[in-house]
């Protein structure tokens, strides 16, 4: 059974940059076959798609946080990681990481139970 | 970018009554690229139907999805307790992929 789980700071100050990373347990990234994203919920609201790794490095970005979104995947740990720089207020959200098994940024069928991030001074 | 609209907003019905969701596309979904899932508060989102109307491993067949273009439908044969929850379609046919504003099942 494949497990996902975010780590990282809960709290990020405004104009830096929001680190996360996701583990993955009970399967190889680096086995290929699936691409492996980023998702985030605003408080309350719907769901937002960041992006997505390869285990080759390979990515995509929503073009609306291209400029912003750095992911990264270090196969030897089995992880991979968001960067998002100039965070402001409107970045306050809960981040799941999730496996898309079709490489389209969906469907995606194991997620992490998500972090919170808060954007506050 | 597609955007998804999901109505209603909130569905108040009972525990075996039957529900109907429905997700609009604002353009063609291609190959019928629509995933549903549902939520319950303080959990991540599950994986319930994809391709429009597959459903996803170990889910009920009482959940069922069909449509397709721009009008997409899930629907709950008999509301169980444990269906009460928020569910969100989303469309990957297209880059970027996006999600609908999602439609709240609520016991009434």
């Amino acid at each position: 059974q494949v497990q996902l789980q975010e780590s990282g700071p809960g709290l990020v100050k405004p104009s830096q940059t929001l680190s996360l990373t996701c583990t993955v347990s009970g399967g190889s990234i680096s086995s290929g076959g699936y691409y492996w994203s980023w998702i985030r919920q605003h408080p309350g609201k719907g769901l937002e798609w960041i992006g997505y790794i390869y285990y080759s490095g390979s990515t995509y970005y929503n073009p609306s946080l291209k400029s912003r979104v750095t992911i990264s995947v270090d196969t030897s740990k089995n992880q991979f990681s968001l960067k998002l720089s100039s965070v402001t207020a409107a970045d306050t959200a809960v981040y799941y990481c999730a496996r898309d098994y079709a490489g389209l940024g969906g469907p995606f069928d194991y997620w992490g139970q998500g972090t919170l991030v808060t954007v506050s001074s | 970018e597609i955007v998804l609209t999901q109505s209603p907003g909130t569905l108040s019905l009972s525990p075996g009554e039957r529900a109907t969701l429905s997700c609009r596309a604002s353009q063609s979904v291609s190959s019928s690229y629509l995933a549903w899932y549902q939520q319950k508060p303080g959990q991540a989102p599950r994986l319930l139907i994809y391709g429009a109307s597959s459903r996803a491993t170990g889910i009920p067949d009482r959940f069922s999805g069909s449509g397709s273009g721009t009008d997409f439908t899930l629907t709950i044969s008999r509301l169980e307790p444990e269906d009460f929850a928020v569910y969100y379609c989303q469309q990957y046919g297209s880059s970027p992929s996006t999600f609908g504003g999602g439609t709240k099942v609520e016991i009434k």
